[in-house]
This record gives C-alpha cells, structure tokens and sequence, in this order.
C-alpha cells in the first residue's frame, strides 16, 4: 500500500503542451503540498492545500494550477509548458495544519522533461 | 525563518556510528527540528524530529543541545542503505518545509 502515490512517474513532452500530475494519499491527512526539485536538487515548496483549502502559494507562476477534488487529491495541471518547467515533481501530505511538529510523507517524485 | 547550516558531505565506514551535526542558531522556542533523507531518485522520507529532549527511533536518534542551536542526527551503525542526502529542517509558518543543500552522505563497505 503506497501512502502518496502520484502519477506518472515520468512525463516527457514537448514546450507548449498541457500536462497533469495526479497525486493521491491514504493516510486520511488533512493538509498536501506540491514540492519542486529543480536540476541543483533544491527542494521547493510549491503549494500546500488543507481540507481542499488553498494555503500556501510560493510565489508559482500562473501556469501552474493545483485542484483538489477532496482532501486525499491533489492534482498539478501545467499549461504551456517551458523548458524551465523540467524538474522533479512531489507531492506530500501531512496529518494537520498549525503545528511545525507534523511529519511530512513525500511520494515517489514525477519526472518531467519538456524538449 | 530559522536557518539551518549542515557540513555538504561526509563520509562514513559501513557498520559505524555516523554524527551528522546542523546548526541553527536562529531558532525559536517552538520550532521543531526534522530530519529527512532522500535517497537516489527517491523522495525525502521522515527521519526523526524533535523538540527540546532527545529522540530515538527504530532509524536514528536526534541528540539536540540544551540551547537548542545545533543538533546531531545519530546513526548508530551505518549501512549501505543509508547513503543519502540527509536534510535538517525547521518548519516555517507551520506547515513550510524549507530544504536547503542536506549533507550527503557517502557509506564506504
């Protein structure tokens, strides 16, 4: 039973196109996150979302859109895809909002190249 | 937001005690200080995470100063297994995990 699990793994296409990475958790958590790896391995929050809530936005151009259909979803569409946009994606999930003593589960990254 | 300083590699023998030390002297009194690792092409997983008191679990122990501006993540025999990048973390604003460069740890056999 994966915990986070999020799909594809790898995603390779061409600037300009639209793409989704889906993310799911069981663990009955409150709160999920999109994180970004960039080529230098820094790990960056990107979103996070409590009980489908939008809470956190780090400053991600518009081009990224995360949708959470339920507390267990948190999809990331991508429109207009540019090169800058490769990177690891991962999605987490936490059990509560307002507390730094949450653990954080990460899943397994998906790796996007645009050509 | 509290900064974390961690040395960018170490090295270790397999089935030796490894200190991985991290400083933070900027914390506040209710950060809460993680550790994660991450393992080639895999995501962070949890490690441990304390307060003020020390911490064990089954993977490592968490040795945290009295002033609580540095902290040393114990593992206590080192396996191959264990070779990562291994990230000291005070969340921000609760729910902002903030990784920096880690250290990365090499474990010879």
């Amino acid at each position: 039973d994966t915990a986070v699990s999020q799909t594809p793994k790898y995603l390779v296409t061409q600037m300009g196109n639209d793409k989704s990475i889906k993310c799911e958790q069981n663990l009955g958590h409150d709160t999920m996150y999109w994180y970004k790896q960039d080529s230098k391995k820094f790990l960056k929050i990107m979103f996070s979302y409590n009980n489908k809530e939008l809470i956190i936005n780090e400053t991600v151009p518009n081009r990224f859109s995360p949708k959470s259909p339920d507390k267990a979803h948190l999809n990331l569409h991508i429109n207009s895809l540019e090169l800058g946009d490769s990177a690891v994606y991962f999605c987490a999930s936490s059990p509560r909002q307002g507390s730094s003593g949450n653990t954080i589960y990460f899943g397994e990254g998906s790796w996007l190249t645009v050509v | 937001d509290a900064k974390t300083t961690q040395p960018n590699s170490m090295e270790s023998n397999e089935e030796e005690p490894v200190h991985l030390p991290c400083n933070h002297s900027t914390i506040s009194g209710t950060d809460y200080i993680h550790w994660y690792r991450q393992l080639p092409s895999q995501g962070p997983e949890y490690v441990i995470h304390g307060l003020t008191s020390n911490v064990n679990n089954r993977m490592a122990s968490l040795a945290i100063a009295e002033d609580r501006k540095s902290s040393t993540l114990i593992l206590h025999r080192a396996t191959l297994r264990d070779a990562a990048v291994y990230y000291c973390i005070l969340p921000y604003n609760f729910n902002k995990f903030y990784f920096g460069s880690g250290t990365k740890l090499n474990v010879k056999p």
